[in-house]
């Protein structure tokens, strides 16, 4: 069965502290992978999309990384407008054909000041 | 602004009622997703539409319905509601399927 799991569920960090939120997939041949942020009462807000392993992507203090089996949202010296929902989510196929997105349950991020 | 539009923003509406849900997609997103997350959970996925035609379905209750129009706005529909279908219900556009999808600011469906 197609599986996106995030971990860890919530992680409160100091500004400036920098650290890695993960993601590991099970899915019959990986087509991408996308990141997205999400604040409370809010929608998902798009961030990247990977598609290889090796593959690197930056934004700001966020990079994305990804390889075989996982991906990795590297936050660098975050501050406190960092604090959201980090939610990972894959394309997946069924018969041959594009079937649905299916996110894992993110991680919270809250960035003390 | 993801250029996904989704009215209404609020929608309260007692047991046993029937709504009806809006999303206008990004210009020339042919593709649309219909997503419900409940209070502290993650997105579930309910149904996709691409250029009027089902393309895809998730866990949706047979109470729910939707559809996608020539002019590639769709809807969803939500009849005999129970209290456990309050949450917040997001639509996502993209050009094509499979590659990432740009989500509406959802509408929060209270069922009293």
């Amino acid at each position: 069965e197609d599986q996106v799991t995030q971990s860890p569920e919530a992680l409160r960090l100091q500004e400036g502290e920098s650290s890695s939120l993960n993601c590991s997939y099970t899915v019959s041949g990986l087509r991408g992978l996308f990141w997205y942020r999400q604040d409370p009462g809010k929608g998902p807000e798009f961030l990247f999309t990977l598609y290889s392993a090796g593959e690197e992507k930056e934004k700001e203090r966020l990079k994305a990384t990804l390889t075989k089996k996982e991906s990795f949202l590297h936050i660098t010296a975050p501050k406190p407008e960092d604090s959201a929902t980090y939610l990972c989510a894959v394309p997946t196929i069924r018969g041959g054909r594009d079937d649905k997105i299916i996110f894992g349950k993110g991680t919270r991020l809250h960035i003390l000041p | 602004d993801s250029g996904v539009t989704q009215t209404p923003k609020h929608l309260i509406t007692a047991t046993g009622q029937r709504v009806t849900l809006r999303c206008s997609p990004r210009s020339g997103d042919l593709s649309v997703y219909w997503y419900q997350q409940s209070l502290d959970q993650g997105l579930q996925f309910l149904i996709q539409y691409y250029n009027g035609e089902e393309r895809a379905k998730g866990n949706i209750l047979e109470r729910f319905s939707a559809q996608q129009f020539p002019d590639l706005h769709s809807e969803l529909n939500l009849s005999s509601l129970e209290l456990g279908d309050s949450a917040l219900y997001f639509c996502a556009s993209s050009p094509r399927t499979g590659v990432a999808a740009f989500f509406g600011q959802g509408t929060r469906l209270t069922v009293v």
